[in-house]
């Protein structure tokens, strides 16, 4: 069965400071893996996905992730973080047509 | 890119009322919805697979007769929550997914249902 851990349901960062979201999945076929942000009582917005083409995976509002299929992961990373970053994301692979959700990781940015 | 419609955002209503939530795929066909329970600082949880024409695919201990999907068109799929209790407060999130293969799923705003 296919399934994704996020590490840390919380992470703080100072504004301008590297962002990593950590996601690791189990997965017995190549996986679609999809970083989702959501803002609060608000819907999931999809920041990006990879599907088997380039590892390195640019998304919106500055975001990317990378495949390494060695370590399995796929860590959500943005170079400077914004207050407007402050949200829950969440990490997901695609299995048998369905989504299956990281329990989420809530991202504080401090000014 | 990509929109969903959820509506209504916000439900408050007494025990014992049916309400009905709207998910609209509003710029592409989608043969697949999906409807979806989020608890407080909660991961989302699968309550359904809706697909066009046919009849809802539950997850395990979801009640069918509590919680009724209707996949009528490509654009349109409704959850209507049967004779509501307090217990069935949450946030239902509804997505869509293109029929293209390979596409992301897009998700509604969320409705966030409050039981008296």
């Amino acid at each position: 069965a296919q399934s994704v851990t996020q590490l840390g349901s919380h992470v703080s960062v100072s504004e301008g400071a590297l962002v990593l979201l950590r996601c690791n999945y189990s997965s017995s076929v190549p996986p679609y893996l999809f970083w989702y942000v959501q803002y609060p009582n608000q819907g999931l917005q999809l920041l990006l996905k990879y599907t088997s083409a380039a590892t390195l995976v640019k998304g919106i509002n500055g975001f990317e992730a990378e495949f390494k299929k060695s370590e399995t992961s796929f860590h959500l990373t943005k170079p400077s973080a914004h207050m407007s970053d402050a949200a829950e994301y969440f990490c997901a692979v695609r299995s048998q047509g369905n989504l299956i959700f990281g329990k989420g990781t809530k991202l504080s940015v401090k000014p | 890119g990509a929109v969903v419609s959820q509506h209504p955002s916000r439900v408050i209503c007494k025990s014992g009322t049916s309400v009905k939530i709207e998910c609209r795929s509003l710029d592409f066909q989608a043969t697949t919805m999906f409807w979806y329970r989020q608890f407080p600082k909660k991961s989302l949880m699968l309550m359904a697979t809706s697909n066009e024409g046919s009849k809802a695919t539950y997850e395990q201990g979801v009640e069918k007769d509590k919680f009724l999907i209707n996949h009528a068109s490509l654009t349109l799929s409704t959850l209507t929550v049967t004779s509501a209790h307090p217990e069935d407060s949450s946030f239902y999130i509804c997505s869509a997914r293109e029929n293209r293969g390979g596409q992301p799923q897009h998700f509604g705003d969320g409705t966030r249902l409050s039981i008296l």
